[in-house]
């Protein structure tokens, strides 16, 4: 069956200018991730949505970084004014139940801020 | 907090020879331990994992990892490598209470045919 998904595969934005990532989860899915890929600081999580639950932000790294998730489906993470240090390649992942643990990555995106 | 340490950043190798990669946490409670691989240009992929049960969990390709819980370890080993497990591997745990994975820094293992 299909995996999860993520678009676009890069980005190249300009300092100050906002971003939007999308993934698609696996049909059925409810848990949802994102993480963050970075030569310096390695894998890193970001939020945690499940169901209907309000998400663990534990892992935004600061106030410009926000993420949604329509429909228990769908998740956009959004970026306001990028910054050079914002370059990396954010992952999204899902499982089936977070009792399952087993999660399942998409390709990336890779974002790169001049 | 929990955290993951994987001591070998770059593991060269020639083919056929024995693998092991160390992994360490520290997290006081019941964990759950994987290991994922990330072949050039791919994503992350599951290569084996442990919940519960047998502490010597086998996983795809050949590879094989045992939990020694007194060592706060989860190694992972391939008694023959090849040429395509060329890739970085993961190590990565999350808890019974937590919801995130923590993931180690990552080993680079190049295998030389």
């Amino acid at each position: 069956g299909a995996g999860v998904s993520q678009s676009p595969s890069n980005k190249v934005t300009e300092k100050g200018k906002d971003v939007e990532l999308r993934c698609d989860p696996i049909s059925g899915h409810t848990a949802l991730y994102w993480y963050r890929q970075s030569l310096g600081q390695g894998l890193e999580f970001l939020i945690y949505f499940q169901g209907n639950s309000a998400p663990d932000k534990s892992g935004l790294p600061s106030d410009r970084f926000s993420a949604e998730r329509t429909g228990g489906s769908v998740s956009t993470l959004t970026i306001q004014r990028t910054q050079q240090e914002d370059s990396a390649v954010y992952l999204c992942a899902s499982s089936l139940a977070r009792v399952s643990y087993e999660q399942y990555f998409g390709p990336g995106t890779r974002l790169t801020v001049t | 907090a929990q955290s993951v340490s994987q001591h070998n950043h770059h593991v060269i190798l020639s083919e056929a020879a024995s693998l092991e990669l160390g992994c360490n946490y520290s997290y006081g409670g019941t964990v759950n331990l994987f290991w994922y691989v990330q072949y050039p240009g791919q994503h992350l992929q599951l290569l084996l994992k442990y919940f519960s049960g047998d502490p010597l969990v086998k996983g795809i390709k050949g590879f094989e990892a045992e939990f020694i819980k007194s060592k706060f370890s989860f190694n992972l080993r391939k008694p023959s490598v090849q040429w395509s497990d060329t890739a970085e591997y993961f190590c990565a745990v999350i808890s019974n209470a937590g919801n995130m994975l923590t993931f180690g820094g990552g080993t680079r293992l190049m295998v030389k045919p």
